[in-house]
């Protein structure tokens, strides 16, 4: 069965702080661990990642892949307010469909 | 961009009775949808796995007959909640995916909070 841990389960933060979150996985043919932000309704998709050793960006987020390890690690530098969510990371299974399996989630407070 | 929506946004029922939430490809047709249920302060755990045309597949612990999904178009799924009872108040999401873009690539729609009181 597909496992898929992330650490911490929750952190606050204060405005310019860095953050930086874990997602851990066990999975039988790996493809792409994909992250989402999660805030009062449905996670939105933020990056997926294939390869080992790059990194992907968008503006103050970067993710970065580990094949041997078996992780990958979010960061968000300069904190806002706004980065508040929940941050979850998923695995595409290789059942019919490629059903996600989820993390459970990192729970983020960036206070003012 | 792709879009889905569900439908209602939010949903308070009495104890007994069945919902039905509705959930929609608007721009896309998808080929397979996925029912989420999520718990406060929890992930999303993914209840069913539904192709257009055929039954859903539903996961381990998961009622079928609780939870009826119907995919009859490749741009409408529903799950019904039968017989709701307050333990089954939770968020629920689908997600969508086309048969045509990245296999691993989804679209969640807005969700769906329902209360059985």
């Amino acid at each position: 069965e597909d496992k898929v841990v992330q650490s911490p389960l929750s952190l606050v933060v204060h405005e310019g702080d860095t953050v930086t979150l874990n997602c851990s996985y066990e999975v039988t043919n790996f493809r792409s661990l994909l992250w989402y932000k999660q805030e009062k309704k449905a996670p939105t998709f933020l990056f997926m990642l294939t390869s080992s050793g790059i990194e992907k960006k968008s503006g103050r987020l970067s993710s970065i892949l580990d094949k041997k390890e078996l992780f990958s690690i979010l960061n968000i530098t300069a904190t806002q307010t706004g980065d508040s969510a929940i941050y979850l990371c998923a695995v595409p299974g290789r059942a019919a469909g490629n059903k996600l399996t989820f993390g459970g989630g990192t729970r983020v407070l960036v206070k003012p | 961009g792709a879009v889905v929506s569900q439908h209602p946004s939010r949903v308070i029922c009495k104890s007994g009775t069945s919902v039905k939430i509705e959930c929609r490809s608007l721009d896309f047709q998808a080929t397979t949808m996925f029912w989420y249920r999520q718990f406060p302060k929890q992930s999303l755990m993914l209840m069913a796995t539904s192709n257009e045309g055929s039954k859903a597949t539903y996961e381990q612990g998961v009622e079928k007959d609780k939870f009826l999904i119907n995919h009859a178009s490749l741009t409408l799924s529903t799950l019904t909640v039968t017989s709701a009872h307050p333990e089954d108040s939770s968020f629920y999401i689908c997600s969508a995916r086309s048969g045509t873009g990245d296999p691993y690539e989804q679209y969640f729609g807005p969700g769906t909070r329902l209360t059985v009181t």
